[in-house]
């Protein structure tokens, strides 16, 4: 069975500066994907990033960018220039790849993170 | 992108009576659809997959005649959560797969509603 691990319950940091927030994952499945998922106080999932495990290049998306360790099966985040909008909470998910579409995500317990000014 | 809409936001009702959740995809079709429930300061728990024309799988520990769900169209699923009661209190957020294109392949990209409180008394 597939499982995703967020360790870090809670994070701060100050506006302007950089968080890693961190995540590892088990699965023998070889095609899947990974994602970085942001829930703001509205409660509206927000999809923050994608990585395609076949890919060794990390993602990036303006201040969000991703270290994909797939050996290690680690994939984090990290936020530059931190802003307050980014307060909410941060959900790691993976999803396999199989018959020609991506299955259920599988979350992990969420990390949420205050941006402090 | 993509929307996907959940109706109602927020829901009150009394222990004995159902209430029915609607999920809708307002710019796409989606086949397949998901259902969650989130607890407060927890991750989701996904309930069901709802596909269209086609019986819920429903995951493990989900009683399925306590929580019906209903894809009859490409772009609304419902769940009614039957007899509620009090523990059944709760936010439930639906999610809709829309065809994305990625580099070697397509995936399916999950599109989330804003979600619905239940509050049973």
């Amino acid at each position: 069975a597939q499982t995703v691990t967020q360790s870090q319950p809670e994070m701060s940091v100050q506006e302007a500066e950089t968080v890693t927030l961190s995540c590892t994952y088990d699965t023998s499945e070889s095609n899947y994907y990974l994602f970085w998922y942001k829930q703001p106080p509205s409660r509206q999932m927000i999809l923050v990033i994608r990585q395609e495990a076949y890919k060794q290049q990390n993602a990036t998306e303006n201040r969000f960018s991703v270290n994909f360790q797939k050996a290690a099966k680690s994939f984090s985040l990290k936020i530059s220039d931190s802003q307050l909008g980014d307060t909410a909470m941060y959900f790691c998910a993976f999803a396999w790849y199989y018959g020609g579409a991506t299955n259920k995500l599988i979350f992990g317990t969420g990390t949420l993170l205050a941006v402090q000014p | 992108g993509a929307v996907v809409s959940q109706h109602p936001s927020w829901v009150i009702c009394k222990s004995g009576t159902s209430v029915k959740i609607e999920c809708r995809s307002l710019d796409f079709q989606a086949t397949t659809m998901f259902w969650y429930r989130q607890f407060p300061k927890q991750s989701l728990m996904l309930m069901a997959t709802s596909n269209e024309g086609s019986k819920a799988t429903y995951e493990q520990g989900v009683e399925k005649d306590k929580f019906l769900i209903n894809h009859a169209s490409l772009t609304l699923s419902t769940l009614t959560v039957t007899s509620a009661h009090p523990e059944d209190s709760s936010f439930y957020i639906c999610s809709a797969n829309h065809v994305a294109s990625g580099s070697r392949h397509s995936y399916n990209e999950q599109f989330f509603g804003p979600g619905t409180r239940l509050t049973v008394l």
